[in-house]
C-alpha cells in the first residue's frame, strides 16, 4: 500500500459546479496536509495547508482533513475554467530526526466554460 | 520574501552528454532543498533532498547526481544523460526542523532526452 493515494482523473466539470478532490493516507505520522495546485508546465504552488481535523476555508476553496479516517479532501465551490490544473495532495511528517514528505500523484481537473 | 530560480525552463540533450540543471533560494538561510522529477502519470518523485551544504541525500539510485557548494544553491548533474531522463524536473525548498514545513517549487526545467 502507497503512503499517500489519490486518483489521477481526469476530471472534467461545467463552470460553476463543486468539485470535490480526494487522498487517503496510511501513515498515521502525518501531522501537516497541504494542497498544491500545478498549472500546465509549471511548478505547484501551495493552494491550502492545515494542521488539525476539520475544515480550513479560503475563498471558494475548503480543505477537510480526517486523520481518523486517514482522508483528506479539497473542495472547489463555483468553479471557473481558470481552476483548470493538476492538484497534488501532499503531507508531512517529522520522524528520526528529518521530515519526511510525500506527494499525491496529482488529479488533472478540467473546468468547461 | 523567499524566491526560488531554477534555470533553464528547458532543454534538449542527446543520449550521453552531461546535464547541469541549477537551483538558488534567496529571502532564507540554511533552507532543506529538494530536487524532484515529475513524469506523466507517475506524480512527483523525489531525487534528492539537502539539510545542509554538502549534506545530500539520494532517494533513488540511478546515473545523476547532487551537490550542494552553498547554502541556497542546490545542482542535479549527470556524466551521460539516458533517454529514461526525459522529464519535468522541480527543484524546491522548505523550512528547517520546526518551522512550517511546506514546500516552494522553482518553476521546473523540461529535458528531453534524444
Amino acid at each position: 500500500q502507497k503512503e499517500v493515494e489519490q486518483d489521477p482523473g481526469p476530471l472534467s466539470v461545467p463552470e460553476g459546479a463543486i468539485v470535490s478532490l480526494n487522498c487517503t493516507y496510511s501513515n498515521s505520522a502525518f501531522q501537516y496536509f497541504m494542497w498544491y495546485r500545478q498549472y500546465s508546465r509549471k511548478g505547484p504552488e501551495l493552494l491550502m495547508y492545515t494542521y488539525s481535523s476539520g475544515n480550513k476555508e479560503d475563498g471558494r476553496f475548503t480543505a477537510q482533513v480526517d486523520k481518523s479516517s486517514k482522508y483528506i479532501s479539497l473542495f472547489i465551490r463555483d468553479s471557473q475554467p481558470s481552476d483548470s490544473a493538476t492538484y497534488l495532495c501532499a503531507m508531512s511528517a517529522w520522524a528520526g530526526g528529518s521530515e519526511k514528505l510525500v506527494f499525491g500523484k496529482g488529479m488533472k481537473l478540467t473546468v468547461n466554460p | 520574501s523567499q524566491t526560488i530560480h531554477q534555470w533553464p525552463a528547458t532543454l534538449v540533450q542527446p543520449v550521453g552528454s552531461p546535464l547541469s540543471l541549477e537551483c538558488t533560494v534567496e529571502g532564507t538561510s540554511n533552507p532543506n532543498l529538494y530536487w524532484y522529477r515529475q513524469a506523466a502519470g507517475r506524480g512527483l518523485q523525489l531525487l534528492f533532498y539537502s539539510v545542509g551544504i554538502g549534506q545530500i541525500s539520494s532517494e533513488v539510485p540511478q546515473n545523476l547526481s547532487a551537490s550542494r557548494p552553498q547554502d541556497r544553491q542546490f545542482i542535479l548533474s549527470s556524466k551521460k544523460l539516458l533517454l529514461s531522463d526525459s522529464g519535468f524536473y522541480l527543484c524546491a525548498w522548505s523550512h528547517q526542523q520546526g518551522m512550517n514545513t511546506e514546500a516552494f517549487f522553482g518553476q521546473g526545467t523540461r529535458l528531453t532526452v534524444v
